[in-house]
């Protein structure tokens, strides 16, 4: 099956800093969805993004789907920003489900 | 209703027993999944539906594990004869589009402790 790589895996910033969060996926996507998972467990959607650039508010993402990535930026970061982003892809042609990587957990200190 | 309802929160049960979760999709949603989530770890496939019918079952563990959606709107996973080992936070999600490509709405989970 696909398979999803979210880099890097762990990231501690100070509040103020920008940071930019990769997926790279192995086959074509006609799905993709960036998640922030707050501290108690709850799935946020970020972004649906299979391809193109979008922004929303400080964050924004960009898929480049020929080759296969797809990167969130995340600027004057806030405490409020921590958690783990999740970046999940559904194949073309394939079953009509989401494949997440695994997590990257962000932490931004005061 | 606004979004993706899960219940219960939080189950605690004891290893061989019986549990239900149910899963309450945004009103509207042809499409509803389940997902399990392990400590550390990203969400895992179980089951898709397609209106009232499974289209995509291939997650499912075990044959423990069984979910319905007789109307096709409320789902409800179960689990016969827990283990230690099915304890983890069970997602749902819903979506609009009944095909490939729709974005993927998520509940608060419903997280199992089989002790």
């Amino acid at each position: 099956g696909i398979q999803v790589e979210q880099s890097p895996p762990d990231l501690i910033l100070q509040e103020g800093a920008n940071s930019t969060l990769r997926c790279n996926f192995s086959d074509s996507v006609n799905n993709l969805q960036w998640f922030h998972q707050n501290p108690w467990g709850q799935l946020i959607n970020l972004f649906y993004i299979p391809s193109g650039t979008k922004q929303n508010g400080r964050l924004s993402a960009t898929t480049v789907a020929t080759e296969r990535y797809s990167l969130l930026y995340i600027s004057s970061s806030q405490t409020t920003d921590s958690g783990v982003y999740f970046c999940a892809v559904e194949t073309q042609g394939g079953s009509e489900k989401l494949v997440f990587g695994k997590g990257m957990k962000l932490t931004v200190n005061p | 209703g606004a979004g993706v309802s899960q219940t219960p929160s939080n189950k605690v049960t004891e290893k061989g027993k019986y549990v239900e979760l149910r899963c309450d999709p945004i009103s509207g949603h042809t499409a509803l999944y389940w997902y399990r989530q392990s400590l550390g770890q990203g969400p895992e496939f179980l089951i898709y539906f397609q209106g009232t019918g499974a289209a995509d079952d291939s997650g499912l563990p075990n044959d423990r594990f069984f979910a319905v959606r007789p109307e096709g709107s409320v789902s409800t996973l179960k689990i016969q004869r827990t283990e230690r080992g099915d304890s983890a936070v069970y997602l749902c999600a819903s979506s609009l589009l009944s095909g490939a490509g729709g974005e993927l709405f998520f509940g608060e989970g419903s997280r199992l402790t089989v002790l």
